[in-house]
């Protein structure tokens, strides 16, 4: 089993719908959790870390459920500009990252 | 403020042949980490930099691979001698030092092509 695990998609999504993807992760002891962006061709940016009260930024907001091991990301008003691929990222602790697989999102005009 | 840069964007080998890869952390950052994305797979870790001291190398796939900070600044990632296997994309990426785990910023990347 992955230590981050998220569907691949891809997901097509119109104009201005919210659309939700979804990480689960192996490591209770986990330490951080983060939603990276990367653009074809480009490296991963930072788009939000997750914390466990929840957090917000304008259309984005991140969840964490630590009980069930299970990150979210909502995006909603989705802009053509959202289309990426979006990476469920954990620190488990020791300062290195792991990373799911990705999910490819592309919005439909 | 100059981001992660990482030189040469672009580097087409044959196996057998080496090849040096180069990351220019954010000025000021001790943490440098190198990363490998294969293709079809998910970005893996390769190792982890503090200063000029190799803090963790777990990831590091064989000794063909040798990773260098000397002087806690730039960092290299030798290939030698490079398989097909080591295609893909190598980032860096570096952070400062700090007590909490702080956003790792990444470079462009390194795209590898062993023919």
């Amino acid at each position: 089993r992955k230590e981050v695990e998220q569907d691949p998609g891809p997901f097509n999504v119109p104009e201005g719908a919210t659309v939700a993807f979804n990480c689960t992760y192996s490591n209770s002891a986990s330490q951080s959790f983060f939603w990276y962006r990367q653009d074809c061709r480009k490296e991963p940016k930072l788009l939000m870390s997750v914390y466990s009260s929840g957090n917000e930024d304008g259309r984005f907001t991140a969840q964490l459920n630590r009980a069930s091991q299970y990150i979210s990301l909502l995006i909603r008003d989705s802009k053509l500009s959202d289309s990426a691929t979006y990476l469920c990222v954990v620190n488990f602790g020791n300062e290195k990252l792991t990373f799911g697989t990705g999910t490819r999102l592309t919005i439909i005009p | 403020e100059a981001g992660v840069t990482q030189f040469p964007s672009h580097s087409v080998i044959e196996k057998g042949q080496t090849v040096t890869l180069r990351c220019d952390p954010i000025s000021g950052h001790d943490n440098l980490y190198w990363y490998r994305r294969v293709m079809g797979k998910e970005i893996k870790f390769l190792l982890h930099f503090v200063k000029e001291s190799k803090q963790d190398e777990s990831g590091m796939p064989n000794n063909r691979f040798l990773a260098e900070r000397t002087g806690g600044t730039y960092s290299t990632l030798k290939v030698q001698p490079a398989e097909l296997e080591d295609s893909g994309v190598y980032f860096c990426a570096s952070s400062p030092l700090a007590g909490e785990y702080d956003e790792q910023y990444f470079g462009p990347g390194t795209r590898l092509t062993v023919t």
